[in-house]
């Protein structure tokens, strides 16, 4: 069976500091990968896709980044955080296919909040 | 620009029926959500429909009309456990989930 398993579930960084968010899927091959943001009273906003290795969609410029070093592993990056970046954010997967979109798989979640 | 709307928080009472409405305006339809949030973890899938009409999985169900752009989630013999947050989503014309903010359903005993 598929798992989806991202890290840290909670974390509390310094305005200015880096951010690393890592998330991987098991059991399943070349999945979409996504990276979502939830803030309080707002829908989920997408922040990075990929259907790839290597390849990285971007919905919203901002001080993010998303890598995705290997077939099941997705990395949601900050050099230096900001304030505006404290939310609830999730990774998520899909199996590809042409025409049917299918459901997320979503990961645990982790709650960062910027201080 | 694109758009969905649902109520923010709704109450209902144990073993009742509770409807949650969802209405859309996107480019392109390519399909229509519905998601489980407890608070504090991850949404879970809970139906989708691309045709109109109802779905009933069970104690829920979904209905959807596309000329309305509408959809509804019924929730029958509410139990507790379905305290949560109710997502709807839909897929646009690049397949693209567009979200609403989601229903705080709060059930009393």
């Amino acid at each position: 069976s598929q798992t989806i398993h991202q890290w840290p579930a909670t974390l509390v960084q310094p305005v200015g500091s880096p951010l690393s968010l890592e998330c991987t899927v098991e059991g399943t091959s070349n999945p979409n990968l996504y990276w979502y943001r939830q803030a309080a009273g707002r829908g989920l906003q997408l922040l990075f896709y990929s259907v790839g290795i290597g390849q990285i969609s971007s919905e919203v410029p901002q001080n993010l980044s998303a890598s995705r070093p290997q077939d099941r592993q997705f990395i949601l990056s900050s050099k230096k955080l900001l304030l505006s970046d404290s939310g609830f954010y999730l990774c998520a997967w899909k199996v590809q296919r042409d025409l049917e979109t299918g459901e997320l798989f979503f990961g645990e979640g982790s709650r960062l909040t910027v201080l | 620009g694109q758009n969905i709307d649902q109520p923010t928080e709704m109450t209902a009472t144990e073993g009742a029926i509770v409807q949650i409405n969802c209405t859309y305006q996107t480019s392109g339809f390519n399909g229509l959500f519905w998601y489980q949030q407890h608070a504090g973890e991850a949404p879970t899938f809970l139906s989708y429909n691309v045709l109109d009409g109802l779905e009933e999985k069970g104690r829920f169900s979904s209905f959807l009309s596309r000329s309305k752009g509408y959809s509804y989630l019924l929730l029958k013999e509410l139990q507790m456990k379905d305290s949560a947050s109710y997502l709807c989503a839909v897929s646009d014309s690049n397949y693209q989930l567009i979200w609403g903010a989601g229903t705080k359903l709060i059930i009393k005993p």
